[in-house]
């Protein structure tokens, strides 16, 4: 299974943007990334997804780099709501999402 | 409300006790997961049905026993568990496996306890 790397945990401020990292260096040309969030005793929910291109939806936009190896989720201003578990992933052909431990995103007031 | 709905939400079970937990989406969607959370874990990988055929199985013990009778409703039937397998179960469902461009969506989970 291809692999991510995400930092343990980050602290934002509320309103303001907060850019969560992912590094994914054995990601292969048809692998997506997908973002997924866990808010505290609620399943994870769908953020948002992407090939080669950057990408936006009403969530969050995801910034990928160039050579795919590493992404970027971006939220643009920070709520209290967002304090979650954020979850990247690489969904590949006949492979099944496999989360590993995420980051921890809390959001202080 | 994501379209998957789990029940019971909650259920604390004797050692010795059988019980069943269900799952049911009306998305449309061929492939259905069983996940297990225990504290302060990631999510893991239990079973998957895609077009209701088990395609995966991940060295999960016996006396968790996954049920797939149509596409819409996955049941995972539960029996003579130990206290670690309390945890929360989550069903997700998604277009099918094949899907890597859509999303899954998850249902609210089930707070299992087993005393």
């Amino acid at each position: 299974d291809a692999k991510t790397t995400q930092p343990n945990s980050m602290e934002s401020n509320e309103e303001e943007p907060v850019h969560l990292p992912c590094n994914h260096s054995t990601i292969s040309g048809t692998d997506y990334i997908h973002w997924y969030r866990q808010l505290p005793s609620q399943g994870p929910e769908y953020v948002i997804h992407g090939l080669t291109s950057n990408v936006n939806n009403r969530m969050a936009s995801l910034a990928i780099a160039e050579d795919r190896k590493s992404s970027t989720l971006i939220l643009h201003r920070a709520t209290l709501r967002d304090a979650a578990v954020y979850y990247c992933i690489l969904m590949e052909v006949w492979g099944d999402m496999r989360f590993g431990a995420g980051t921890r995103l809390t959001v202080k007031p | 409300e994501t379209g998957v709905t789990q029940t019971p939400r909650h259920l604390v079970m004797g050692m010795t006790n059988k019980k069943s937990l269900k799952c049911e989406q009306h998305l449309g969607h061929n492939a259905m997961y069983w996940y297990k959370q225990s504290a302060k874990k990631p999510l893991e990988l239990m079973f998957v049905y895609n077009f209701k055929e088990q395609t995966e199985n991940n060295s999960v013990p016996s006396r968790f026993s996954p049920e797939c009778p149509n596409s819409s409703h996955l049941f995972l039937h539960l029996h003579t568990l130990q206290p670690e397998d309390s945890a929360l179960y989550l069903c997700a469902s998604s277009q099918d496996r094949t899907a890597m461009n859509t999303e899954a969506f998850f249902g609210q989970g089930t707070r299992l306890t087993v005393v």
